[in-house]
């Protein structure tokens, strides 16, 4: 299957601070990009979802302020988390598909945030 | 057995013997469903998918049945093995729209 990488892989960062977590296809061109967030022992909530050159549809309840989304090419897309704080930490998780229709989306390795 | 409550649920089975993992969907229109499987620490794994013009797929070991009349989805994982032993999600979709994730099930395989 495609592959899908997310950098980092685990980031620990002061309450009060950014940051910023990327999500490549490495072997085809994502025109849809998918962002979760997964507490642990639950299942992914989509947070929002982002098609290239064009801004972020976010899910009810998601600040977009706060949950930057840039998906800038059609091989990139990053999530930066604005002014963090203990409660935001999580498990995120990027995914990418390739066209519009109804195809498989590919899962990036995931991204464990901790802020302290 | 299978057991549900505050934490995810749980399914045990023997080693060798077939799992069977179920999943119950909630939108009538959801029209192509996928099957993850999430190790601890990382991203859903694709097992296996399948479009709502059919109610049942093979891949190598699984099969996936789909009763749209119920909307219901199930996961069959013959000769379970211990690389088996993860959480498995069931992911619809809707006319291209984004993936709703069921609340996963634990699999756990006893030696």
């Amino acid at each position: 299957g495609a592959v899908v990488s997310q950098h980092p892989s685990w980031v620990i960062c002061k309450s009060g601070t950014s940051v910023k977590i990327e999500c490549r296809s490495l072997d085809f061109q994502a025109t849809t990009m998918f962002w979760y967030r997964q507490f642990p022992k639950q299942s992914l909530m989509l947070m929002a979802t982002s098609n290239e050159g064009s801004k972020a549809t976010y899910e009810q309840g998601v600040e977009k302020d706060k949950f930057l989304i840039n998906h800038a090419s059609l091989t990139l897309s990053t999530l930066t988390v604005t002014s963090a704080h203990p409660e935001d930490s999580s498990f995120y998780i990027c995914s990418a598909r390739a066209d519009r229709a109804n195809t498989e989306a590919f899962f990036g390795q995931g991204t464990r945030l901790t802020v302290v | 057995g299978e057991s549900v409550g505050l934490h995810l649920p749980t399914l045990s089975v023997q080693e060798g013997d077939n799992s069977i993992i179920n999943c119950a969907y909630s939108n009538s229109a959801s029209d192509y469903f996928i099957w993850y499987k999430q190790e601890s620490g990382k991203g859903p794994q694709f097992i296996i998918d399948i479009r709502s013009n059919m109610d049942k797929r093979q891949g190598q070991r699984v099969t996936v049945l789909l009763n749209k009349t119920v909307k219901h989805l199930s996961l069959q994982i013959a000769a379970t093995q211990p690389g088996d032993s993860a959480v498995y999600f069931c992911a619809e979709n809707n006319y291209g729209q984004n993936f709703v994730f069921g609340p996963g099930t634990r699999l756990s395989v006893l030696p």
